[in-house]
């Protein structure tokens, strides 16, 4: 089942935050999160495993909640470079290992 | 992180001809490969899953027969659009995941399909 992400779309001007949210009605094994620019495959930006496990590169990081059906993908003083859509990708316990991703998020960040 | 190749990266053919794309992981073997189709401004969509030396396993929805997988080694997987359709025009995206518990899937480049 696709997770749902929101917002669909988020314009920001550079320097501002955002977050991105996923959900799931079922319990998850893990969340993916990716970024894709335009034209181009997605690039792999972390994976969250554990329940209440926060992980963070640089101005991106993201949370995984304990219930383990919720992620969310915070972007902090944005740079023009955050230009893209995100998906989160949600693994389940009984999906024998594949990756269902979300509708995406497109993130549009302006000078 | 780790190196996925696809060739070829763009191909345009005649509508009935069938297409070959193939799917490498260079500096792991990836036990397992996924094949993905994305079409404008759309989210990746799940087609198959490819384990290597056995039958691809194809989500609801994607027909077997037209959308050949084959997981020959540990490094490679190849899908074959057969007699293909200008419906079946759209960016196709081969992932992969290693063995020894690592989690992370990997994509390849893309392959960008036009069937006129």
């Amino acid at each position: 089942q696709q997770p749902v992400q929101s917002p669909q779309a988020v314009i920001l001007r550079e320097g501002e935050d955002a977050v991105i949210n996923c959900s799931s009605s079922k319990a998850l094994y893990s969340v993916h999160w990716y970024r894709q620019k335009h034209g181009e495959a997605p690039v792999f930006l972390m994976i969250l495993l554990k329940g209440g496990e926060q992980k963070g590169h640089e101005k991106i990081s993201a949370s995984f909640n304990e219930k383990k059906q919720q992620s969310s993908l915070y972007l902090t003083a944005s740079q023009l470079s955050y230009s893209g859509t995100y998906f989160c990708g949600t693994e389940g316990y009984s999906s024998a290992s594949k990756i269902i991703f979300g509708s995406g998020t497109r993130l549009s960040i302006r000078p | 992180g780790a190196v996925v190749s696809q060739h070829p990266s763009r191909v345009i053919c005649k509508s009935g001809t069938s297409v070959k794309i193939e799917c490498r992981s260079l500096d792991f073997q990836a036990t397992t490969m996924f094949w993905y189709r994305q079409f404008p401004k759309q989210s990746l969509m799940l087609m198959a899953t490819s384990n290597e030396g056995s039958k691809a396993t194809y989500e609801q929805g994607v027909e077997k027969d037209k959308f050949l997988i084959n997981h020959a080694s540990l490094t490679l997987s190849t899908l074959t659009v057969t007699s293909a359709h200008p419906e079946d025009s759209s960016f196709y995206i081969c992932s992969a995941r290693g063995r020894g518990g690592q989690e992370t899937q990997y994509f390849g480049p893309g392959t960008r399909l036009l069937v006129l």
